[in-house]
């Protein structure tokens, strides 16, 4: 399968945990947005990374967020010490190029349930 | 705030008809515009993209852009029954370091038999 690939599908943690999200690019894809998508509400920008690189991360909460794309394997994004307004679903997508304009795939995303 | 307006719809349209999904943007500044296809529970999936003003055309679907207006739509011709998801508008804001999505809240189309 050479779409975006996430993992896991679906998380539940309990208050307090951390939650780690993976995302693989599509093949020959190197750059890697993270989306976030409350019930009833829009996707919202989180962070755009490339290769060990964080190129835009003005949508990522100052707090308990995080994420990093490593030279080798998938991109992580990481939240510590989860609360109950983190349940939402967190889609990753990626592009063939960084210049504007180019099209971005979605991968199927990680519904993500805080208890 | 650079936001991106859709009517949320639902908007109910008869098996053959042809649907109508607006949206308009509020940033002067994006230059490029995406339609995706959302099923409930389910990935956003890329319908169609338009840089340019004017229409854009692949199969049953088309895009049309007015930049003067800043305003965005999808006509989709022969609507099906499967057409029926929540349709997302998106505009690119392209920082020249960096490309985002912004994207509506989306409308629900509904293809009734």
């Amino acid at each position: 399968n050479a779409g975006v690939m996430q993992n896991p599908r679906h998380l539940v943690r309990r208050r307090g945990q951390e939650a780690r999200l993976r995302c693989s690019p599509m093949k020959g894809h190197s750059h890697v947005y993270w989306y976030r998508q409350l019930p009833e509400e829009g996707l919202k920008f989180m962070v755009y990374l490339q290769k060990e690189n964080i190129i835009d991360e003005s949508g990522m909460p100052k707090e308990r967020f995080s994420a990093e794309f490593p030279k080798e394997g998938p991109s992580i994004l990481r939240i510590q010490q989860v609360v109950r307004g983190d349940s939402a679903a967190y889609f990753c997508a990626s592009s063939l190029m960084d210049r504007g304009g180019q099209p971005q795939h979605f991968g199927d995303g990680t519904r993500l349930s805080i208890l | 705030q650079k936001e991106v307006e859709q009517n949320s719809g639902p908007l109910s349209v008869p098996e053959g008809a042809i649907a109508s999904l607006n949206c308009t943007y509020s940033d002067r500044g994006s230059q490029s515009f995406f339609w995706y296809r959302q099923y409930s529970g389910k990935s956003p999936e890329l319908i169609m993209f338009i840089y340019s003003n004017g229409d854009k055309e692949d199969g049953r679907f088309t895009a049309q852009l007015n930049k003067a207006s800043q305003y965005v739509s999808l006509l989709i011709r022969d609507s099906q029954p499967s057409d029926s998801a929540t349709y997302l508008c998106a505009a690119d804001q392209y920082t020249g370091t960096a490309s985002k999505l912004t994207f509506g809240t989306g409308t629900r189309l509904q293809v009734t038999l």
